[in-house]
């Protein structure tokens, strides 16, 4: 298995408050992605990062924001949590772009009341 | 982008061969079919992949048609813990190495 860690794996928060989730990796991959995945959409790219402090947008980046000070961390941070936030996240790492192989994390299941 | 279009759902008996097809007739001569899989609440998981020749590796194989208009998934001696989402993605070449999934195939695998 890759070595992903994504914490917290779950969260209860109430909107308006600030979240931050974050994506460890131990494999010094150069790419990272945080999906998050909702029933009757399947998996959606919010953001992905293309090495340390390079960050772009995603099909559903609206609400979220994204940072990579170092290679084995990716963090994803919603400034202020929403009803239409509550889903599954997943971080996902990849060696090499070319390949287009991504490894998946377990996922982080956000409520937000 | 390249659009996919896989059945909803299939059916497999344990033991037999899983067949799952996945129409890409958009697709254009750079980009590459990806297959994964996601069982139930887990991280999706990557299968295999391929350009125009044929592809087999420990899961499964990956059979694309000349025209690379369609490919097939093929899972030999399908078991219960196939039993998962099959994602057929065409990788969109102009975001890199961003995957778009889609709906995927429900399969499920039965005794």
């Amino acid at each position: 298995d890759a070595g992903i860690t994504q914490s917290p794996r779950h969260k209860v928060t109430e909107t308006g408050t600030p979240v931050t989730l974050r994506c460890h990796q131990t494999e010094n991959h150069r790419y990272m992605y945080w999906y998050r995945q909702d029933p009757g959409h399947g998996l959606r790219l919010i953001h992905y990062s293309y090495g340390v402090k390079d960050t772009d947008k995603g099909e559903v980046s609206d609400g979220y924001s994204v940072s990579r000070s170092k290679t084995e961390d990716f963090l994803l941070t919603l400034e202020s949590a929403t009803s239409s936030q509550t889903s599954v996240y997943f971080c996902a790492i990849s060696r090499q772009e070319i390949r287009g192989e991504l490894f998946f994390g377990e996922g982080s299941r956000l409520t937000v009341l | 982008d390249a659009k996919t279009t896989q059945p909803p759902s299939m059916d497999c008996a344990e033991g037999r061969a899983a067949n799952l097809p996945c129409n890409h007739s958009t697709i254009s001569g750079n980009e590459y079919v990806y297959w994964y899989r996601q069982i139930h609440s887990q991280g999706p998981q990557y299968i295999i992949h391929g350009l125009k020749n044929n592809e087999t590796n420990e899961m499964a194989s990956l059979i694309i048609t000349e025209d690379r208009k369609s490919s097939t998934l093929i899972l030999p001696h399908a078991t219960l813990r196939d039993t998962a989402v099959y994602y057929c993605i065409v990788r969109v070449v102009e975001y890199g190495n961003k995957l778009v999934f889609g709906a995927g195939t429900i399969l499920r695998v039965k005794s």
